[in-house]
Protein backbone atom coordinates (compact mmCIF):
# COMPACT_ATOMS: atom_id res chain seq x y z
CA UNK A 1 0.00 0.00 0.00
CA UNK A 2 1.50 3.30 -1.34
CA UNK A 3 -1.04 5.10 -0.94
CA UNK A 4 -1.68 8.73 1.48
CA UNK A 5 -5.51 8.90 2.01
CA UNK A 6 -7.23 11.95 3.42
CA UNK A 7 -10.00 13.35 4.77
CA UNK A 8 -12.56 15.27 3.52
CA UNK A 9 -11.88 15.85 0.55
CA UNK A 10 -13.63 19.24 0.62
CA UNK A 11 -14.34 20.81 3.45
CA UNK A 12 -16.15 24.82 3.95
CA UNK A 13 -16.36 26.21 7.30
CA UNK A 14 -16.99 29.47 8.85
CA UNK A 15 -14.78 31.33 11.08
CA UNK A 16 -16.58 30.47 14.08
CA UNK A 17 -16.26 26.50 13.69
CA UNK A 18 -14.07 24.15 14.65
CA UNK A 19 -12.81 21.38 12.19
CA UNK A 20 -10.39 18.58 11.21
CA UNK A 21 -8.53 17.33 9.06
CA UNK A 22 -7.27 13.65 9.01
CA UNK A 23 -4.36 11.60 6.90
CA UNK A 24 -3.66 7.89 6.76
CA UNK A 25 -0.84 6.16 5.94
CA UNK A 26 0.30 2.68 6.10
CA UNK A 27 3.14 2.42 4.49
CA UNK A 28 5.22 2.28 7.69
CA UNK A 29 6.99 5.68 7.25
CA UNK A 30 7.81 7.25 10.33
CA UNK A 31 8.15 10.91 8.91
CA UNK A 32 4.25 12.76 8.62
CA UNK A 33 3.59 16.59 7.14
CA UNK A 34 1.39 19.19 6.34
CA UNK A 35 1.47 21.46 3.88
CA UNK A 36 -0.56 24.95 2.62
CA UNK A 37 -1.26 25.58 -0.96
CA UNK A 38 -2.99 28.46 -2.56
CA UNK A 39 -4.11 28.17 -5.96
CA UNK A 40 -0.89 28.72 -8.29
CA UNK A 41 1.66 28.22 -5.76
CA UNK A 42 3.97 25.76 -4.66
CA UNK A 43 3.00 24.00 -1.52
CA UNK A 44 4.68 25.63 1.64
CA UNK A 45 5.63 23.20 5.08
CA UNK A 46 3.49 23.67 7.83
CA UNK A 47 4.43 20.76 9.93
CA UNK A 48 6.46 17.93 10.52
CA UNK A 49 6.07 15.08 12.69
CA UNK A 50 9.34 12.53 13.18
CA UNK A 51 8.40 9.23 15.15
CA UNK A 52 4.83 10.88 16.62
CA UNK A 53 6.67 14.26 17.88
CA UNK A 54 6.30 17.73 16.48
CA UNK A 55 9.78 18.34 15.16
CA UNK A 56 8.62 21.23 12.79
CA UNK A 57 6.60 24.23 13.48
CA UNK A 58 7.24 26.87 10.33
CA UNK A 59 5.40 29.80 12.18
CA UNK A 60 1.99 28.28 11.85
CA UNK A 61 -0.75 30.52 13.37
CA UNK A 62 -2.03 28.32 17.14
CA UNK A 63 -5.54 28.37 15.22
CA UNK A 64 -4.15 25.52 13.44
CA UNK A 65 -3.26 22.54 16.05
CA UNK A 66 -1.52 19.54 14.61
CA UNK A 67 -1.87 15.96 15.82
CA UNK A 68 -0.48 12.88 15.51
CA UNK A 69 -2.44 10.60 17.53
CA UNK A 70 -0.29 7.07 16.00
CA UNK A 71 2.49 6.60 13.41
CA UNK A 72 -0.62 6.28 11.07
CA UNK A 73 -2.46 8.95 11.63
CA UNK A 74 -1.89 12.65 11.59
CA UNK A 75 -4.77 15.53 12.43
CA UNK A 76 -4.92 19.26 11.63
CA UNK A 77 -7.13 21.10 13.86
CA UNK A 78 -9.11 24.57 12.61
CA UNK A 79 -9.87 26.86 14.87
CA UNK A 80 -11.44 30.52 14.12
CA UNK A 81 -9.69 30.25 10.51
CA UNK A 82 -9.95 33.13 8.50
CA UNK A 83 -10.61 33.29 4.93
CA UNK A 84 -7.07 33.82 3.44
CA UNK A 85 -6.44 30.45 5.28
CA UNK A 86 -8.86 29.09 2.58
CA UNK A 87 -6.54 26.39 0.21
CA UNK A 88 -5.49 23.01 -0.46
CA UNK A 89 -4.29 21.10 2.50
CA UNK A 90 -1.58 18.71 1.56
CA UNK A 91 -0.38 15.59 3.88
CA UNK A 92 2.85 14.02 3.00
CA UNK A 93 4.68 10.85 4.15
CA UNK A 94 8.46 9.74 4.41
CA UNK A 95 10.25 6.79 5.61
CA UNK A 96 12.06 9.19 8.24
CA UNK A 97 12.83 13.26 8.38
CA UNK A 98 16.27 12.83 8.81
CA UNK A 99 16.87 10.81 5.42
CA UNK A 100 16.99 13.71 2.68
CA UNK A 101 17.13 11.75 -0.19
CA UNK A 102 13.40 10.39 1.10
CA UNK A 103 10.88 11.12 -1.30
CA UNK A 104 8.04 12.45 0.15
CA UNK A 105 4.31 10.44 -1.09
CA UNK A 106 1.34 13.43 -1.05
CA UNK A 107 -2.03 12.43 -0.37
CA UNK A 108 -4.61 14.38 -2.73
CA UNK A 109 -4.95 16.88 -0.39
CA UNK A 110 -8.23 18.96 1.52
CA UNK A 111 -9.29 21.67 -0.45
CA UNK A 112 -10.77 24.30 2.38
CA UNK A 113 -13.01 27.39 1.94
CA UNK A 114 -13.44 29.62 4.80
CA UNK A 115 -16.59 31.75 4.65
CA UNK B 1 20.38 30.67 0.03
CA UNK B 2 18.71 27.87 -1.46
CA UNK B 3 16.16 28.50 -4.14
CA UNK B 4 14.49 26.53 -7.41
CA UNK B 5 13.56 28.57 -10.19
CA UNK B 6 11.41 27.54 -12.76
CA UNK B 7 11.33 30.53 -15.10
CA UNK B 8 8.72 28.81 -17.68
CA UNK B 9 4.71 29.56 -15.77
CA UNK B 10 2.82 27.83 -18.28
CA UNK B 11 3.53 26.09 -21.22
CA UNK B 12 0.93 25.06 -23.98
CA UNK B 13 2.06 22.55 -26.28
CA UNK B 14 -0.58 20.65 -29.13
CA UNK B 15 -0.52 16.47 -28.32
CA UNK B 16 2.43 14.61 -29.70
CA UNK B 17 5.03 17.46 -29.42
CA UNK B 18 7.80 17.35 -27.30
CA UNK B 19 8.02 19.76 -24.75
CA UNK B 20 11.21 20.56 -21.94
CA UNK B 21 10.41 21.67 -18.50
CA UNK B 22 13.60 24.14 -17.11
CA UNK B 23 14.50 23.85 -13.65
CA UNK B 24 17.71 25.96 -12.12
CA UNK B 25 18.61 25.12 -8.61
CA UNK B 26 20.97 27.30 -6.62
CA UNK B 27 22.56 25.40 -3.25
CA UNK B 28 25.89 26.18 -1.30
CA UNK B 29 26.05 22.44 -0.31
CA UNK B 30 27.62 19.65 -2.54
CA UNK B 31 25.54 16.72 -1.41
CA UNK B 32 22.29 17.70 -2.38
CA UNK B 33 18.70 16.35 -4.05
CA UNK B 34 17.19 17.38 -6.57
CA UNK B 35 13.11 15.75 -7.35
CA UNK B 36 10.44 16.61 -10.18
CA UNK B 37 7.04 15.83 -9.25
CA UNK B 38 3.73 16.38 -11.52
CA UNK B 39 0.28 17.69 -9.64
CA UNK B 40 -2.65 16.96 -11.89
CA UNK B 41 -5.86 19.07 -11.82
CA UNK B 42 -6.82 16.15 -9.02
CA UNK B 43 -4.30 18.20 -6.62
CA UNK B 44 -1.94 15.10 -5.39
CA UNK B 45 2.00 15.58 -5.63
CA UNK B 46 2.99 12.50 -7.80
CA UNK B 47 6.52 11.52 -6.97
CA UNK B 48 8.37 11.36 -10.58
CA UNK B 49 11.78 11.18 -9.90
CA UNK B 50 14.80 11.75 -7.32
CA UNK B 51 18.20 12.41 -8.54
CA UNK B 52 21.07 13.02 -6.12
CA UNK B 53 24.24 15.07 -6.92
CA UNK B 54 26.99 12.92 -7.40
CA UNK B 55 24.72 10.94 -9.96
CA UNK B 56 24.97 13.43 -13.49
CA UNK B 57 23.67 10.65 -15.91
CA UNK B 58 20.40 10.91 -17.67
CA UNK B 59 18.00 8.95 -16.49
CA UNK B 60 14.98 8.25 -19.26
CA UNK B 61 11.49 6.51 -18.23
CA UNK B 62 9.03 5.52 -21.08
CA UNK B 63 8.53 8.86 -22.55
CA UNK B 64 10.20 10.84 -19.71
CA UNK B 65 13.92 11.83 -19.43
CA UNK B 66 16.02 14.40 -17.57
CA UNK B 67 19.27 16.02 -17.81
CA UNK B 68 21.31 16.45 -14.86
CA UNK B 69 24.04 19.34 -15.35
CA UNK B 70 26.29 20.50 -12.56
CA UNK B 71 28.30 23.29 -14.26
CA UNK B 72 24.93 24.88 -15.20
CA UNK B 73 22.74 24.06 -11.74
CA UNK B 74 19.89 22.49 -14.27
CA UNK B 75 17.79 19.67 -13.80
CA UNK B 76 15.56 19.83 -17.52
CA UNK B 77 12.46 17.54 -17.93
CA UNK B 78 11.40 16.61 -21.33
CA UNK B 79 8.25 14.73 -22.48
CA UNK B 80 8.39 13.13 -25.44
CA UNK B 81 5.29 12.86 -27.92
CA UNK B 82 3.16 14.54 -24.83
CA UNK B 83 -0.43 13.29 -24.27
CA UNK B 84 -3.53 15.40 -23.43
CA UNK B 85 -2.90 13.81 -19.87
CA UNK B 86 0.20 15.09 -19.41
CA UNK B 87 -1.58 17.93 -18.59
CA UNK B 88 -0.69 19.28 -14.89
CA UNK B 89 1.70 21.99 -13.01
CA UNK B 90 5.05 20.39 -12.16
CA UNK B 91 7.27 20.90 -9.46
CA UNK B 92 11.23 20.85 -8.92
CA UNK B 93 12.28 20.64 -5.69
CA UNK B 94 15.63 20.65 -3.93
CA UNK B 95 16.80 19.25 -0.62
CA UNK B 96 20.30 19.36 1.00
CA UNK B 97 22.33 18.44 4.13
CA UNK B 98 22.88 22.42 4.22
CA UNK B 99 19.07 22.75 5.72
CA UNK B 100 19.37 20.59 8.64
CA UNK B 101 15.12 20.18 8.55
CA UNK B 102 15.50 18.81 5.44
CA UNK B 103 12.78 20.74 3.38
CA UNK B 104 11.84 20.21 0.14
CA UNK B 105 12.60 23.50 -1.64
CA UNK B 106 9.97 23.92 -3.97
CA UNK B 107 10.41 25.91 -7.22
CA UNK B 108 7.25 27.95 -8.57
CA UNK B 109 5.90 25.57 -10.66
CA UNK B 110 5.25 25.21 -14.91
CA UNK B 111 1.62 24.41 -15.77
CA UNK B 112 1.63 22.06 -18.92
CA UNK B 113 -1.70 22.54 -21.01
CA UNK B 114 -1.42 19.77 -23.94
CA UNK B 115 -3.83 20.34 -26.48
CA UNK B 116 -5.39 17.70 -28.25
Amino acid sequence: DTEVTQTPKHLVMGMTNKKSLKCEQHMGHRAMYWYKQKAKKPPELMFVYSYEKLSINESVPSRFSPECPNSSLLNLHLHALQPEDSALYLCASSQDRTSYDNEQFFGPGTRLTVL
Amino acid sequence: AQKVTQAQTEISVVEKEDVTLDCVYETRDTTYYLFWYKQPPSGELVFLIRRNSFDEQNEISGRYSWNFQKSTSSFNFTITASQVVDSAVYFCALSSLLDSSYKLIFGSGTRLLVRP
